[in-house]
């Protein structure tokens, strides 16, 4: 099925480890978005990618960085990962100025004890 | 900056009952605005995009409005189900290209 495919679904890091989580599109979708969600605070940007080789921060990008490696994939990298990273992190893309919205993944629920 | 609100941000109801969940934004400069639906522990669901220059939109049983002079929108439900019990978000989207959420309004039907 076509849609926004997030890898993987569950994780556990250990504070100071790193990791990359990696989102997929196969809708041809010129943006991509990386969101993480928590209790009490919804759902807040940390970084995006208006088109292919473009990358821009969002409201929360400190500790995370991104690469947009070709117009499907936009991967996100905690370095040294932190408990205040634990959250559920979702990816999403979009056509630019579109009338058919964004199309989120299923999220990847990220444990750093 | 756009922010978003929704009210409530808990609503119990009555299966049958007909309801109304609001979500309000602080700049009418949006190019649309979208309902989502999430359920517990999963991803978001969209139901419904509003673009700027359309007035409502409506799928099945849900029908969304938009009046941007006001910087308001509405999502209804008629003749709700325990299967709609969900959390609903809304959405808009701004000329920055990003999409800015609200925190949601919890929704319980009961049978």
């Amino acid at each position: 099925n076509a849609g926004v495919t997030q890898t993987p679904k569950f994780q556990v890091l250990k504070t100071g480890q790193s990791m990359t989580l990696q989102c997929a599109q196969d809708m041809n979708h010129n943006s991509m978005y990386w969101y993480r969600q928590d209790p009490g605070m919804g759902l807040r940007l940390i970084y995006y990618s208006a088109s292919e080789g473009t990358t821009d921060k969002g409201e929360v990008p400190n500790g995370y960085n991104v690469s947009r490696l070709n117009k499907r994939e936009f991967s996100l990298r905690l370095e040294s990962a932190a408990p205040s990273q634990t959250s559920v992190y979702f990816c999403a893309s979009s056509k630019r100025y579109t009338d058919r919205g964004y199309t989120f993944g299923s999220g990847t629920r990220l444990t750093v004890v | 900056k756009q922010e978003v609100t929704q009210i409530p941000a808990a609503l119990s109801v009555p299966e049958g009952e007909n309801l109304v969940l609001n979500c309000s934004f602080t700049d009418s400069a949006i190019y649309n605005l979208q309902w989502f639906r999430q359920d517990p522990g999963k991803g978001l669901t969209s139901l419904l995009l509003i673009q700027s220059s359309q007035r409502e939109q409506t799928s099945g049983r849900l029908n969304a409005s938009l009046d941007k002079s006001s910087g308001r929108s509405t999502l209804y439900i008629a003749a709700s189900q325990p299967g709609d019990s969900a959390t609903y978000l809304c959405a808009a989207h701004g000329g920055s290209e990003k999409l800015v959420f609200g925190k949601g309004t919890k929704l319980t039907v009961n049978p």
